[in-house]
């Protein structure tokens, strides 16, 4: 199986930063199959980008994903006090489908 | 509005079953792949079971395979997961997740609020 590393652990900023999230592959991921979740504390997770780069319907654009291969990256070019969550990766071009470990993004 | 409403979580103990449902209304069932996705407390997610939109399509997590079959019934827009021999590392939060299309590899565009399954004796 695809196994997704996320780096850094945690990711301390403050409101109006910008934040740079890695996801790194085992192997290449196939058709750029990459996923981004955001999940707040006591919520569901929530789709925010897909296929590396498409925005999820009600993705704020200040969300980017890049990446292709093995090496992806989720951009929050100015975080929202509501951005500070947990964030998830996950690869759906082979199976099984799998995450990363999160990255929490803190105040 | 996309909604799905997990049922059937609780207590139960070691080598016990255990089999949850989750109603799905607000899209066309019929067309979307579905998934369960679990949680265990403090941890990340980890993918359990996708389920194509006709179920000729079916995979499992290596972590709970021959253990857990999903099913679903089109006709009452509703998924299952029956869970057989539980352990205490089956322990979690169950989501049940829509699939972005009909497959069974593709994001997961909408959660439930999740199923609480705890293995204890």
């Amino acid at each position: 199986e695809v196994v997704l590393t996320q780096s850094p652990g945690t990711l301390s900023l403050s409101p109006g930063g910008r934040a740079t999230l890695s996801c790194r592959a085992s192997e290449s991921v196939t058709n750029n199959y990459l996923a981004w979740y955001q999940q707040k504390p006591g919520q569901a997770p929530r789709l925010l980008i897909y296929v590396t780069a498409s925005r999820a319907t009600g993705t704020p654009d200040r969300f980017s994903g890049s990446g292709s291969g093995t090496d992806f990256t989720l951009t929050i070019s100015r975080l929202e006090p509501e951005d500070f969550a947990a964030y998830y990766c996950q690869q759906y071009g082979s199976s099984p489908p799998t995450f990363g470990q999160g990255t929490k993004v803190e105040i | 509005e996309v909604q799905l409403v997990e049922s059937g979580g609780g207590l139960v103990q070691p080598g016990r079953s255990l089999r949850l449902s989750c109603a799905a209304s607000g899209f066309r069932f019929d067309e979307y792949g579905m998934h369960w996705v679990r949680q265990a407390p403090g941890k990340g997610l980890e993918w359990v079971s996708g389920i194509s939109w006709n179920s000729d399509s079916t995979g499992y997590a290596d972590s709970v395979k021959g253990r857990v079959t999903i099913s679903r019934d089109n006709a009452k827009n509703s998924l299952y997961l029956q869970m057989n021999s539980l352990r205490a590392e089956d322990t979690a939060l169950y989501y049940c997740v829509k699939g972005r299309d009909f497959r069974v590899l593709s994001p997961f565009d909408y959660w439930g609020q999740g199923a609480l399954v705890t293995v204890s004796s």
